[in-house]
C-alpha cells in the first residue's frame, strides 16, 4: 500500500535560513512525488512535483526537491527561507487517480 | 492549471443538518476528487467523482453520509448529510490537470463548523 511518511511535525528556522523538509513514502511501482503548501485558511497549492527524469526538481517561490529511490525519499529544500513561508507542508504520493498524503509539517519562521 | 472555487468558504452549522458545497472550475475535466481535513490532520480522499457515473467511494466514507453529484464536466457538489461535530473539517475538491493529467489542483476549501 502507499503511505508516506514526514518525520517531522514542526520545523522553526531562522529567516534567511536554510531549510529541508523531509519525506519518505512507500509505493509499489515509479512514484509520482508532489509537494503541496497550504497557508492558514487556504487551501493547497502545488510547490512542485516528480514524474521522473533529472532527480533534481525546481518548483515555485525558489523551493527544490530531490528524489532518491535508493533511500525513497523525496526532501523539499530551500536555500534561504523568508518569513511568509511560514505554512504547513504536504509530501505526497500517487498520480492523477489517487493521492496519499503525508501528515504534514508546519514550518515557523523566526525573524 | 485550472482555476476552483467552492461555495461556501466557511459554515457553521446545526447538529443533524446537511450542507451542500459546490466546486466549479473554469475548465473541462474529467475527475474530481474530494477530500477531507480534519482539525490537525493530513488530506483524505472522501471519493472520486466522473461525469456522467457514480462517484466512487473510498473506504470509511458512504454515499448516504456523503452524496455526491458530477453534472457536467466543470461542477460538482457534495453534501455532508445528518452532520455531527466530528464533520467539523475543512472540505476541498481537487481537480487533475498538467501534460500527463497526473497532477491535482486543489479548491480554496470550505471550512465546516459543527455545533
Amino acid at each position: 500500500a502507499q503511505s508516506v511518511t514526514q518525520p517531522d511535525i514542526h520545523i522553526t528556522v531562522s529567516e534567511g535560513a536554510s531549510l529541508e523538509l523531509r519525506c519518505n513514502y512507500s509505493y509499489g511501482a515509479t512514484p509520482y512525488l508532489f509537494w503541496y503548501v497550504q497557508s492558514p485558511g487556504q487551501g493547497l497549492q502545488l510547490l512542485l512535483k516528480y514524474f521522473s527524469g533529472d532527480t533534481l526538481v525546481q518548483g515555485i517561490k525558489g523551493f527544490e526537491a530531490e528524489f532518491k529511490r535508493s533511500q525513497s525519499s523525496f526532501n523539499l529544500r530551500k536555500p534561504s527561507v523568508h518569513w511568509s513561508d511560514a505554512a504547513e507542508y504536504f509530501c505526497a504520493v500517487g498520480g492523477g487517480n489517487k493521492l496519499v498524503f503525508g501528515a504534514g509539517t508546519i514550518l515557523r519562521v523566526k525573524s | 492549471s485550472a482555476v476552483i472555487s467552492q461555495k461556501p468558504s466557511r459554515d457553521i452549522c446545526q447538529r443533524g443538518t446537511s450542507l451542500t458545497i459546490q466546486c466549479q472550475v473554469d475548465s473541462q475535466v474529467t475527475m474530481m476528487f474530494w477530500y477531507r481535513q480534519q482539525p490537525g490532520q493530513s488530506l483524505t480522499l472522501i471519493a472520486t467523482a466522473n461525469q456522467g457515473s457514480e462517484a466512487t467511494y473510498e473506504s470509511g466514507f458512504v454515499i448516504d453520509k456523503f452524496p455526491i453529484s458530477r453534472p457536467n464536466l466543470t461542477f460538482s457538489t457534495l453534501t455532508v448529510s445528518n452532520m455531527s461535530p466530528e464533520d467539523s473539517s475543512i472540505y476541498l475538491c481537487s481537480v487533475t490537470g498538467g501534460p500527463t493529467g497526473d497532477t491535482q489542483y486543489f479548491g480554496p476549501g470550505t471550512r465546516l463548523t459543527v455545533l
